[in-house]
C-alpha cells in the first residue's frame, strides 16, 4: 500500500538553528513529492516539489528538501530558522503511475521555533 | 489571476441542518479536490472531480455528504443533517491535471470553510 510517515508529530528548533522536518515514502516507481506549509488560521501553501532530476531542491521562504531514493526519504530542511517559520507542514506523495493525480498526504509536523 | 476561493469562510448551524459549502478553482484545473481538517489535524480526503470522470467519492464519510461539480468548474460540497462530528474546516484544491509528460501536479488550496455545528 502506499503511504507517507512524518515520524515527529512536533519539532522544536530555537531560531538562528538548522531545522529538518522529516518524511518518508512508500510507493510503487519513482514518486513524485510535496512539501506544504500551513499558517495558523490560514489555507495550506505549497512550498516545493520533486519530480525529477537534482535531488536537492530549492522553494519558496528558505526551505529545501532532498529526495533520497535508498532511504526513500523527502526530508524538509532550512539552514537557519526564523520564528515565522512556525507552522503546520505537510509532505505529500505521488506515484507516477497512478491515474488519478491524488495525493498521499503525511499526519503533518508541528514546527515550533523558539526565539 | 485569482487563486481557489471558497465560500463561506465560516458557517455556523444548528445540528440536524443542511449546509452547502462552495469552492471556485483555479481557472483551467481540471482536477478539484475536497479535505476536511479537525483542529491541528492532517488532511482528510473526502472527494475528488477530474474534468468529466465519475467522481472518486470514496473518502465520503456517510450518505449526509455529497458533491456536486457544474461545468467543470464551481463546486458544491453538500451536509445533509449535519452533526457535531461534522465541524472542522473544509479545504477545497484545484490542480492542473494532464496526463503524459511534465506537468505541474501540485494541489492549490483555498482559505477553507471553517464549520461549526451546534
Amino acid at each position: 500500500a502506499q503511504s507517507v510517515a512524518q515520524p515527529e508529530d512536533q519539532v522544536n528548533v530555537a531560531e538562528g538553528n538548522p531545522l529538518t522536518v522529516k518524511c518518508t515514502y512508500s510507493v510503487s516507481g519513482n514518486p513524485y513529492l510535496f512539501w506544504y506549509v500551513q499558517y495558523p488560521n490560514r489555507g495550506l501553501q505549497f512550498l516545493l516539489k520533486y519530480i525529477t532530476g537534482d535531488n536537492l531542491v530549492k522553494g519558496s521562504y528558505g526551505f529545501e528538501a532532498e529526495f533520497n531514493k535508498s532511504q526513500t526519504s523527502f526530508h524538509l530542511k532550512k539552514p537557519s530558522a526564523l520564528v515565522s517559520d512556525s507552522a503546520l507542514y505537510f509532505c505529500a506523495v505521488r506515484a507516477p503511475a497512478d491515474s488519478n493525480y491524488q495525493l498521499i498526504w503525511g499526519a503533518g509536523t508541528k514546527l515550533i521555533i523558539k526565539p | 489571476g485569482a487563486g481557489v476561493s471558497q465560500s463561506p469562510s465560516n458557517k455556523v448551524t444548528e445540528k440536524g441542518k443542511d449546509v452547502e459549502l462552495r469552492c471556485d478553482p483555479i481557472s483551467g484545473h481540471t482536477a478539484l479536490y475536497w479535505y476536511r481538517q479537525s483542529l491541528g489535524q492532517g488532511l482528510e480526503f473526502l472527494i475528488y472531480f477530474q474534468g468529466n470522470s465519475a467522481p472518486d467519492k470514496s473518502g465520503l464519510p456517510s450518505d449526509r455528504f455529497s458533491a456536486e461539480r457544474t461545468g467543470g468548474s464551481v463546486s458544491t460540497l453538500t451536509i445533509q443533517r449535519t452533526q457535531q462530528e461534522d465541524s472542522a474546516v473544509y479545504l477545497c484544491a484545484s490542480s492542473l491535471a494532464i496526463s503524459g509528460g511534465v506537468s505541474s501536479y501540485e494541489q492549490y488550496f483555498g482559505p477553507g470553510t471553517r464549520l461549526t455545528v451546534t
